[in-house]
């Protein structure tokens, strides 16, 4: 059974730090990873979606990598703003189904 | 362009009432998914469907019910509602198959069962 987790579970950093959210997964066999974001009473937004047969994507401020064989994928934000305080969720797509991890919960403080 | 389309967005129920949470896209996924969230907590699988006609459960189906007669409809049926299933219910599409990737989300339907 594929599992998926994050840390941290909430980090709360001053703007404009770099910072790295990390996801880990138990089964290295998945199709591709996603980062969402979700803000309060909202959906969920794909950032940056990483098949399995790439290294890293990038979008903006945001780059995510993908290390298929450590069950690992961090997600780098760069030069946080208050803007990007919001829950983040990395999800592997397994089999037919995408597998969700906890979320870390993000406040960036002007 | 829509994307995905859930409604209705809130709902209050009383325990052993019934409802069906509707959810429609229009980007021709083939694949669709239903999703309970509760506070604090990942998503779970309730349901999907990889195209008219199939369906199958996910990790929590008890007191919940599927159809997908059209592509563009995946309809989630709550039968005899209890407590339990107070949560807020998200659908979402990919394209599927060979081509799976980016997951779309409708905004979600919030449900409380008293």
């Amino acid at each position: 059974k594929q599992e998926v987790t994050q840390i941290p579970a909430a980090l709360s950093v001053p703007e404009g730090e770099n910072l790295v959210l990390n996801c880990s997964f138990t089964d290295s066999a998945i199709y591709n990873l996603q980062w969402f974001r979700q803000d309060p009473g909202k959906g969920l937004t794909s950032l940056l979606l990483i098949q399995s047969s790439q290294r890293e994507q990038t979008s903006g401020r945001l780059n995510a990598s993908l290390d298929k064989s450590s069950g690992r994928s961090t997600l780098y934000i760069a030069a946080s703003q208050p803007g990007d305080s919001a829950t983040y969720l990395c999800a592997v797509l397994y089999g037919q189904n995408f597998v969700f991890g906890p979320g870390t919960r993000l406040s960036v403080l002007p | 362009n829509a994307g995905v389309t859930q409604t209705p967005k809130f709902r209050i129920l009383k325990i052993g009432q019934s409802m069906t949470l509707q959810c429609a896209q229009d980007m021709n996924h083939n694949y669709m998914y239903w999703y309970r969230q509760d506070p604090g907590m990942g998503l779970k699988l309730i349901y999907y469907s990889v195209g008219a006609g199939i369906t199958d459960k996910g990790e929590v189906p008890n007191g919940y019910n599927v159809s997908r007669s059209t592509t563009e409809d995946f309809p989630l049926r709550l039968e005899l509602a209890a407590p339990s299933q107070t949560s807020v219910y998200f659908c979402a599409s990919t394209k599927g198959g060979s081509n799976t990737g980016e997951l779309f989300f409708g905004e979600g339907s919030r449900l409380t069962v008293l």
